[in-house]
């Protein structure tokens, strides 16, 4: 069993539709990473956080520690949020990032 | 200007090759990282450098060796390749360390071995 579960794996939505992707670890963590990355193939940091909550534009992020939970949410989603979303989480006890398998979100117009 | 540079984007080649993938970044990050991300778009953790000092090295085989001869660079070299090192590579880099500081990723290597 993968120490980050994301879920879905795979999301379709019609444009303009409010999405969630969802992520779960097992281990202890000082930072929690959620990353994009476009059918070109590269990799953007979207958010890094420890706790609370973060919004950039139509994204936010959400983590309870306690839970050992997190979330992405993508408002009015558009065709070009179309991409894998991966969280990635820094374990406390050793400097790297583990990852989720990704969540290929599909917005169609 | 690219913040992390990897070359080539694509490597073809064939069993039994070496072969090495360069990446710079123009960030004046301290640390650098190597991933890999096989077919099924799973990343994981290959290698990380601080200042030019190995500090990650999961269980990789001995045909992968990274160099890097300044803090801005980190190199991945490959001996004998074989089919299942097909799959895309990112370089990144980071600030200080991975604690709490936002990664910064290259475009990718996609090598295919034939």
């Amino acid at each position: 069993k993968n120490e980050v579960e994301q879920s879905p794996q795979n999301l379709t939505a019609q444009e303009g539709e409010f999405i969630t992707i969802n992520c779960s670890y097992s281990v202890g963590i000082s930072a929690l990473h959620w990353l994009q990355q476009h059918p070109g193939g590269g990799i953007v940091s979207l958010f890094m956080l420890s706790s609370g909550k973060k919004k950039h534009g139509r994204l936010i992020a959400t983590i309870n520690i306690q839970e050992k939970h997190s979330s992405l949410h993508i408002t009015a989603s558009h065709p070009r949020d179309s991409a894998v979303y991966i969280c990635a989480v820094e374990e406390t006890s050793g400097s790297r990032l583990t990852f989720g398998e990704g969540t290929q979100l599909t917005v169609n117009p | 200007d690219t913040a992390v540079s990897q070359t080539p984007k694509y490597l073809v080649t064939q069993m039994g090759n070496d072969k090495s993938i360069k990446c710079e970044q123009n960030l004046g990050h301290d640390t650098m990282y190597w991933y890999k991300q096989d077919s099924k778009k799973f990343l994981k953790i290959m290698f990380s450098y601080n200042n030019k000092e190995l500090i990650i090295n999961e269980t990789v085989p001995n045909r992968f060796s990274p160099k890097s001869p300044d803090k801005a660079h980190l190199n991945l070299h490959i001996n004998s390749l074989e089919l299942g090192d097909s799959a895309v590579y990112f370089c990144a880099s980071s600030p200080r360390g991975t604690l709490g500081q936002p990664q910064h990723f290259g475009d990718g290597t996609r090598l295919s071995i034939l």
